[in-house]
């Protein structure tokens, strides 16, 4: 089965730094979906960015970028010129795209804390 | 777009108890999934369904049970509460198998 650990319970960064999110995955196909979403307290994942398996390329979204490392199974998301509001929980996901199922496999998350 | 809606917010229920929550998709979006958030974990998939068919479970037993409705709207049915069923229960839908996944704010159970 695939599991995806995230091994920082909580993380903080002062207003403007940088911070990266570690997450690394279990899985024996070679075509996956990796996803990092953000949990603000309202409750609703909303997606921060997403990586296909098979692009070498690191996926970017304005702010928010990725390392992944495939051999090595890990995916961590980087955050640039942090913002109060990008202080919430982040989740890691792992989904596999055989079966047609949306099932995505997360991790238990990373509290992030923004300092002013 | 009018998002994804649940109801209720919040709801409380006693040990025993079926419980009904509800989940309006976007318009068009033709597959919907659930999950259970227990309080400091990460979300866990409960089931989907595609054009109101179950196409996918995780590891949940068969009291819980869900409907997906032609107006994109759906239910995800408790039966026989137990107090570990108290959790954040979200409610995602896609356009189609694959596509991005849009969720709503999540209905908070408390079992007693």
């Amino acid at each position: 089965a695939q599991t995806v650990t995230q091994s920082q319970p909580e993380m903080s960064v002062q207003e403007a730094e940088t911070v990266t999110l570690s997450c690394t995955y279990d899985t024996s196909e070679s075509d996956y979906y990796l996803f990092w979403y953000k949990q603000p307290p309202s409750r609703q994942m909303i997606l921060v960015i997403r990586q296909e398996a098979y692009k070498q390329q690191n996926a970017t979204e304005n702010r928010f970028s990725v390392n992944f490392q495939k051999a090595a199974k890990s995916f961590s998301l980087k955050i640039s010129d942090s913002q109060l509001g990008d202080a919430a929980m982040y989740f890691c996901a792992y989904r596999n795209p055989q079966g047609g199922s949306e099932k995505l496999v997360f991790g238990k998350g990373t509290k992030l804390t923004v300092n002013p | 777009e009018t998002g994804v809606t649940q109801s209720p917010t919040h709801l409380i229920k006693t040990r025993g108890q079926q419980v009904t929550l509800r989940c309006s998709s976007q318009s068009g979006h033709n597959t919907v999934s659930w999950y259970q958030q227990a309080l400091g974990q990460g979300p866990q998939f409960i089931f989907q369904y595609y054009r109101e068919e179950e196409n996918g479970r995780g590891n949940f037993p068969p009291r819980f049970s869900g409907l997906q409705f032609p107006n994109y709207s759906s239910e995800l049915n408790v039966n026989a509460l137990e107090l570990d069923d108290s959790a954040l229960y979200l409610c995602a839908s896609s356009l189609e198998v694959m596509t991005p996944l849009h969720f709503g704010n999540g209905t908070r159970l408390t079992v007693t």
